[in-house]
């Protein structure tokens, strides 16, 4: 079965300071891949995605994610971390079936907390 | 704004009782997904419909149902509900017509279930 781990649940970094969030997948396919945001009391929101090619992909709000087939990670990173940055990561992933991709399986999540 | 909106967003009831959740897809979306959210056990996919016909099925318990109708959108239906029903219930959306199916999802800000 398809499965995710985000094996931090809670990481606390001082503004400015850069971050890193661990994601590591089991699958025998090659994966679609991706981060989602999640602030309190709002839904998912997407921050990147890797389908194939450059396996360092960019998205939103300064976020990269570097792709490695040996590790079967999906590490999300950025630089310098704003205040802003405080919420809920979610690495997800989906396999490209026969019928279509396979419903995103979600890991449970690294909560980000920010300090002055 | 991912277009994807969730009726309604705040609902309290008790054991025993039935409720419906509606969703409306982003315009044009053919998919619909209905995850739920809670703190024990992450983010779970429950159930996909695509153009009106189931496609994929999750951990959706007996007492739970859906339906897509021919607009779209979609109704996740709760029965004979219990304490650990309460959650986070997620509804997205994805796939226009003549577009390549990526797992990608559009995610709505949520209902939020309480049992009491």
């Amino acid at each position: 079965a398809q499965s995710v781990t985000q094996p931090d649940i809670h990481i606390t970094v001082s503004e400015g300071a850069s971050l890193e969030l661990r994601c590591n997948y089991s699958y025998g396919a090659t994966p679609y891949l991706f981060w989602y945001v999640q602030s309190p009391g709002q839904g998912l929101q997407l921050l990147l995605k890797y389908f194939s090619g450059d396996t360092l992909v960019q998205g939103i709000k300064g976020f990269e994610a570097e792709f490695k087939r040996s590790q079967s990670s999906f590490n999300l990173r950025k630089p310098s971390v704003h205040w802003s940055d405080a919420a809920e990561y979610f690495c997800a992933v989906s396999i490209k079936g026969s019928s279509g991709n396979t419903p995103l399986v979600f890991g449970k999540g690294t909560r980000l907390s920010v300090i002055a | 704004d991912s277009g994807v909106t969730q009726t309604p967003k705040h609902l309290i009831t008790a054991t025993g009782q039935r409720v419906t959740l509606r969703c409306s897809p982003r315009s044009g979306d053919l998919s619909v997904y209905w995850y739920q959210q809670s703190l024990d056990q992450g983010l779970q996919f429950l159930i996909q419909y695509y153009n009106g016909e189931e496609r994929a099925k999750g951990n959706i318990l007996e007492r739970f149902s859906a339906q897509q109708f021919p607009d779209l959108h979609s109704e996740l239906n709760l029965s004979s509900l219990e304490l650990g029903d309460s959650a986070l219930y997620f509804c997205a959306s994805s796939v226009r017509p003549g577009q390549q199916e990526t797992g990608e999802l559009f995610f709505g800000e949520g209902s939020r279930l309480t049992v009491l």
